[in-house]
């Protein structure tokens, strides 16, 4: 079975550039997270969906940052404007239903804003 | 406030020795806790999980140990091998947030030949 699925995996912008990172999660996975890893502050959780409706936003920085659900197959994060503070690993992980199930995680866009 | 944390940021053993890795929690009410490894370039990888109400479960070669009294944490992997070499995680999750996972900061674990 496939995995949770994200694109691009790596993406070079300028400072000022709009960013899209899209995720694909596990088929019949009912929840999905948006994080993002630096060195400096680790493992942060940005949003989470369950059953495509936005739960828990207050992981997301300012209003520069933006994440959809759409449908229950996809979902993108997107910065607009890009900064440089904003370089990181952005990791997205899905779940079934019940509190205690275990997240799994895709393989990470790294990005980089130069 | 909401915090998990890791006493050890990086741990060097010698191959087929055995691993302990630490973590404290801090709150009471989390219910579920995950132990993940990471390796470069890669996602967290689930190792294994413990709910509230065991003190102890165990994987092939790995254990995981939960004292509720202190708040406390561990990983134990049995005859390290160096594919175990990776950063650690663990996560709490505090039941009623829909599945919401707080992470401590991560053990780097080092294998040496």
């Amino acid at each position: 079975d496939a995995g949770v699925i994200q694109s691009p995996r790596h993406e070079v912008t300028e400072m000022g550039q709009e960013v899209t990172l899209r995720c694909k999660p596990i088929s019949g996975h009912n929840s999905l997270f948006w994080y993002r890893q630096t060195m400096m502050r680790g493992l942060e959780l940005l949003i989470y969906f369950n059953n495509n409706v936005p739960i828990d936003d207050s992981g997301m920085p300012e209003d520069r940052f933006s994440a959809k659900m759409p449908n229950a197959s996809f979902s993108t994060l997107k910065i607009q404007p890009s900064e440089p503070r904003d370089s990181a690993v952005y990791f997205c992980a899905s779940k079934a239903s019940g509190s205690t199930d275990t997240q799994y995680f895709g393989p990470g866009t790294r990005l980089t804003v130069l | 406030g909401e915090s998990v944390g890791l006493h050890l940021p990086t741990l060097s053993v010698q191959e087929g020795d055995n691993s302990i890795i630490n973590c404290a929690y801090s709150n009471s009410a989390s219910d579920y806790f995950i132990w993940y490894k990471q390796e470069s370039g890669k996602g967290p990888q689930f190792i294994i999980d413990i709910r509230s109400n065991m003190d102890k479960r165990q994987g092939q070669r790995v254990t995981v140990l939960l004292n509720k009294t202190v708040k406390h944490l561990s990983l134990q992997i049995a005859a390290t091998q160096p594919g175990d070499s990776a950063v650690y995680f663990c996560a709490e999750n505090m039941g009623n947030q829909g599945g919401k996972l707080i992470f401590g900061q991560g053990t780097e674990l080092s294998v040496k030949p």
